[in-house]
């Protein structure tokens, strides 16, 4: 089981807005900033969102990524088929100094 | 560009060791902290340990406590993971993350099967 809370699935069809949730604790996302991680099939993590809300140099101002008290949300417009794939989020907890992660959320473009 | 190469997976009976390794360069490796990340077969993404920047300090999730061994050599831009007693649901592909500047960066993986 997860520290932090994602829902298992999310799903929309091209040119919707989507938003993935991310629940956590006072020790984890209610002191320290969100990652948001896109993974397609086959391939390693790839940073969307750090910060609460920035985008990394590259990454589509589709994306975009917020933070209120103990959790954050990752929304996505203008949904594409590429969109599919798996969204993480990740966040640094005090209380096990270690950092962890959310179960992940399969995205399907239906 | 700032690139990660893992390697040292395989395959290895319960109870074995391995020792990864991740090579890198495009950045200042001495001037950030180091990461291993793993993922099992069809699973989520779980943090192993991670150590500070001069390797004076080091975190481990706590399945992997006593087991394993995150290290670092600045002179060779390298990060490394001694995994000893390896267990079955050790299974995973590992991977080397940093955050440079803001996001982070995460090598392509290597393999480590452990065979009951």
């Amino acid at each position: 089981q997860s520290v932090l809370t994602q829902p298992p699935s999310a799903s929309g069809t091209p040119g919707q807005r989507v938003t993935i949730s991310c629940s956590g604790s006072s020790s984890n996302i209610g002191s320290n900033t969100v990652n948001w991680y896109q993974q397609l099939p086959g391939t390693a993590p790839k940073a969307l969102i750090y910060s609460d809300s920035q985008r990394p140099s590259g990454v589509p101002d589709r994306f975009s990524g917020s933070k209120s008290g103990t959790s954050a949300s990752l929304a996505i417009s203008g949904l594409q088929s590429e969109d599919e794939a798996d969204y993480y989020c990740a966040a640094w907890d005090d209380s096990l100094s270690g950092r962890v992660f959310g179960g992940g959320t399969k995205l399907t473009v239906l | 560009e700032v690139q990660l190469v893992e390697s040292g997976g395989g395959l290895v009976h319960r109870g074995g060791s391995l020792r990864l390794s991740c090579v890198t360069s495009g950045f200042t490796f001495s001037g950030f902290w180091m990461n291993w990340v793993r993922q099992a077969p069809g699973k989520g993404l779980e943090w192993v340990a991670n150590i500070k920047e001069d390797g004076s300090e080091m975190h481990y999730v706590d399945s992997v406590k006593g087991r394993f061994t995150i290290s670092r050599d600045n002179a060779k831009n390298s990060l490394y993971l001694q995994m000893n007693s390896l267990r079955v649901e050790d299974t995973a592909v590992y991977y080397c993350v940093t955050s440079v500047g803001g996001p982070d960066y995460w090598g392509q993986g290597t393999l480590v099967t452990v065979s009951s």
